[in-house]
């Protein structure tokens, strides 16, 4: 079984600070993916940024960035210089090789002008 | 957009009815799994279908059934409603049934059990 466990219930932050998702991914899978999605009022997923568990190495798209530490199953997401547009709930998902997704609690993220 | 569509937007029913929620997958996608998102809560997968099969179940009783037709599209179908079930329906369409590829979620049906 997956467990995904995302610390932050809620963070609030002024706009163009940074801000930081944790998020602890638990399996006995060797072989699994990690995501984020994001959830604006609207209520569709969107998906952010995927990672496999054997590519550690970590990346900036844009004002996205990630950092996955194998050794401690975590699975961190920052968003620099954040707007408000930004805000939303954050989900932090698990996946097996085939397909089945396992959902974070998720991270209501509100940005303030 | 995503592409996949989901109808309908809203729905109430009475406790101890059917109801049947519909999928629209991307053009060219062939697997489409269905979640179920409690209020306040992440999505959690019912099952997948690939090909007009089921692949894959989650933790839900079999009153929660599907299908997949030719074109790929799919319905969720829910027995005997519980106010349990009340929740957003969420469907996900993918070119296939691997991890590799990325599901695109439709904008769910909200359905209310009373």
């Amino acid at each position: 079984a997956q467990k995904v466990t995302q610390a932050q219930t809620e963070i609030s932050v002024v706009e163009k600070e940074d801000v930081t998702l944790d998020c602890v991914y638990e399996t006995r899978d060797t072989t699994y993916y990690l995501f984020w999605y994001k959830q604006p009022p609207s209520g569709e997923l969107v998906f952010l940024i995927r990672r496999n568990s054997f590519d550690e190495q970590n990346e900036i798209s844009g004002r996205y960035s990630w950092n996955f530490q194998k050794s401690t199953s975590s699975f961190n997401f920052t968003i620099t210089a954040s707007q408000v547009v930004d805000s939303a709930v954050y989900f932090c998902v698990g996946g097996t090789s085939y397909g089945k997704l396992t959902f974070g609690q998720g991270t209501i993220l509100t940005v303030h002008p | 957009e995503t592409g996949v569509t989901q109808s309908p937007t809203h729905l109430i029913k009475t406790r101890g009815q059917q109801v049947t929620l519909r999928c629209s997958s991307q053009s060219g996608h062939n697997t489409v799994s269905w979640y179920q998102q409690a209020l306040g809560q992440g999505p959690q997968f019912i099952f997948q279908y690939y090909r007009e099969e089921e692949n894959g179940r989650g933790n839900f009783p079999p009153r929660f059934s599907g299908l997949q037709f030719p074109n790929y599209s799919s319905e969720l179908n829910v027995n005997a409603l519980e106010l349990d079930d009340s929740a957003l329906y969420l469907c996900a369409s993918s070119g296939g049934y691997l991890a590799d590829y990325e599901q695109y979620f439709g904008p769910g049906t909200r359905l209310t059990v009373t």
